[in-house]
């Protein structure tokens, strides 16, 4: 069964490194996600991207962050310079279409910022 | 703006007991409804779905009803298992946005033998 790969499966940075986190999305999807779920808080959005450009963002993607599809397979979500606070789960999500449409998620990255 | 409602876990049942999660959303629109599984060390994943009013969806004996006149789409199963145990996260995604999943802060189920 086709599945959304995410690398790596943990990382630990230090405040004010730069991260890449790294999803390999399902190969006939369309459009892409990123999601983040702090520790025991909800799971919130926060980019979708389609046809090499960012569709719609929250607020919380703010100019710290940026994304990519470097090579037609990859997708990527780049924090520049990182903060205590961007310590959570991040996902990854890929589906074929839109309203109605299965997102296929990844198992995530947990990324610690000490 | 959209947003959803769980009930807070952690929940513990013994096995064959019966499951509700409750759930309840504000949406702009006619949302489509979701309930997202997510097991120990894996990702999110669709349990099942519900895309209008009265639609029922369906899957691994879980079942939940699209009711619009409560703004409802309450998780249940009649007789839970050990391996049920997960997180569940209530999920819509709304007219005013196609791409973005709202979801709830999610559930902790644990199914004792």
């Amino acid at each position: 069964e086709p599945e959304v790969t995410q690398t790596p499966s943990h990382q630990v940075t230090q405040m004010g490194q730069e991260v890449i986190l790294r999803c390999v999305p399902i190969s006939n999807h369309l459009y892409f996600y990123w999601y983040r779920q702090i520790l025991g808080q909800k799971v919130e959005f926060l980019v979708s991207f389609y046809n090499n450009e960012i569709s719609e963002k929250s607020e919380i993607f703010d100019d710290q962050f940026s994304v990519e599809r470097p090579d037609g397979s990859n997708f990527t979500l780049k924090i520049r310079s990182t903060k205590l606070e961007d310590s959570a789960m991040y996902f990854c999500a890929s589906s074929e279409a839109l309203r109605g449409s299965e997102a296929f998620f990844g198992q995530g990255t947990r990324l610690t910022v000490v | 703006g959209d947003s959803v409602t769980q009930m807070e876990g952690p929940v513990t049942l013994s096995e064959e007991a019966f499951l509700t999660i409750n759930c309840t959303y504000t949406a702009t629109g006619y949302p489509s409804l979701f309930w997202y599984v997510q097991y120990p060390g894996e990702g999110l994943q669709l349990l099942l779905k519900a895309t209008k009013a009265d639609d029922k969806g369906s899957n691994k004996g879980f079942e939940a009803t699209y009711r619009k006149e409560t703004t409802s789409f309450h998780l249940e199963k009649g007789s839970v298992q050990v391996s049920d145990s997960a997180v569940y996260f209530c999920a819509l995604t709304s007219g005013g946005s196609n791409y973005k999943l709202t979801f709830g802060k999610g559930t902790l189920l644990t199914v004792n033998p």
